[in-house]
């Protein structure tokens, strides 16, 4: 799987959008970017996925580049409950049945 | 969506000692299971891979005698740490895959957690 690169923190005040980087240089053709997120003492927890196109639901937004080397997490209406640290992952849909590896992620403050 | 439980979420227990960790899927079959370890300020570090009917696979530096994985059944692994001692207090997070929901889905569904220390 390609290699993330992401911020080690990033502060957001509450009620503004948080956009969160990852840099995946490195991704090929059939790798997907992952987004988790784990708020401290807990399991991660899935916020979004895509190939290509942006996508949207009801958590996040993810925008990724035209060349797919780079994509932006957004949390549009930032809450104190989003302070999480937030995971960059790509993976080959091909993969199969094999355990995510995890980066260091981007510490994410939201500040009241 | 896939639910994956885990217990118990926390646990203190004396050194020497062993301490089991169950992970359970409710809505789901896994084959495969998967253990990480998570230090604090750390990031999530797999520990193995935890099969049904078979042996579980060890990543690198892991003790496969100090950290025994039981898939026992479809919905059931676990993980006991025995003989415990102060530096195996840690994090420990579980997870599987829903491959019901499809190949390209994001499937990986994981377990809160449990907090285990030793003193």
């Amino acid at each position: 799987d390609a290699k993330t690169t992401q911020p080690t923190s990033m502060d957001c005040a509450e009620g503004r959008a948080a956009n969160l980087p990852c840099n995946h240089s490195t991704i090929s053709g059939n790798e997907y970017v992952y987004w988790y997120r784990q708020i401290h003492s807990q399991g991660p927890q899935y916020i979004i996925h895509g190939l290509k196109n942006n996508e949207t639901n009801e958590m996040a937004s993810l925008i990724i580049t035209e060349d797919r080397k780079s994509s932006t997490l957004i949390l549009p209406h930032a809450t104190l409950r989003d302070t999480a640290v937030y995971y960059c992952i790509v993976r080959d849909f091909l993969s199969g049945n094999t355990p995510l590896v995890f980066g260091k992620g981007t510490r994410l403050s939201v500040i009241a | 969506g896939a639910v994956v439980s885990q217990h118990p979420s926390r646990v203190i227990c004396k050194s020497g000692t062993s301490v089991k960790i169950e992970c359970r899927s409710l809505d789901f079959q896994a084959t495969t299971m998967f253990w990480y370890r998570q230090f604090p300020k750390k990031s999530l570090m797999l520990m193995a891979t935890s099969n049904e009917g078979s042996k579980a696979t060890y990543e690198q530096g892991v003790e496969k005698d100090k950290f025994l994985i039981n898939h026992a059944s479809l919905t059931l692994s676990t993980l006991t740490v025995t003989s415990a001692h102060p530096e195996d207090s840690s994090f420990y997070i579980c997870s599987a895959r829903d491959l019901g929901a499809g190949v390209r889905s994001y499937g990986y569904t994981f377990g809160s957690g449990t907090r285990l220390t030793v003193v």
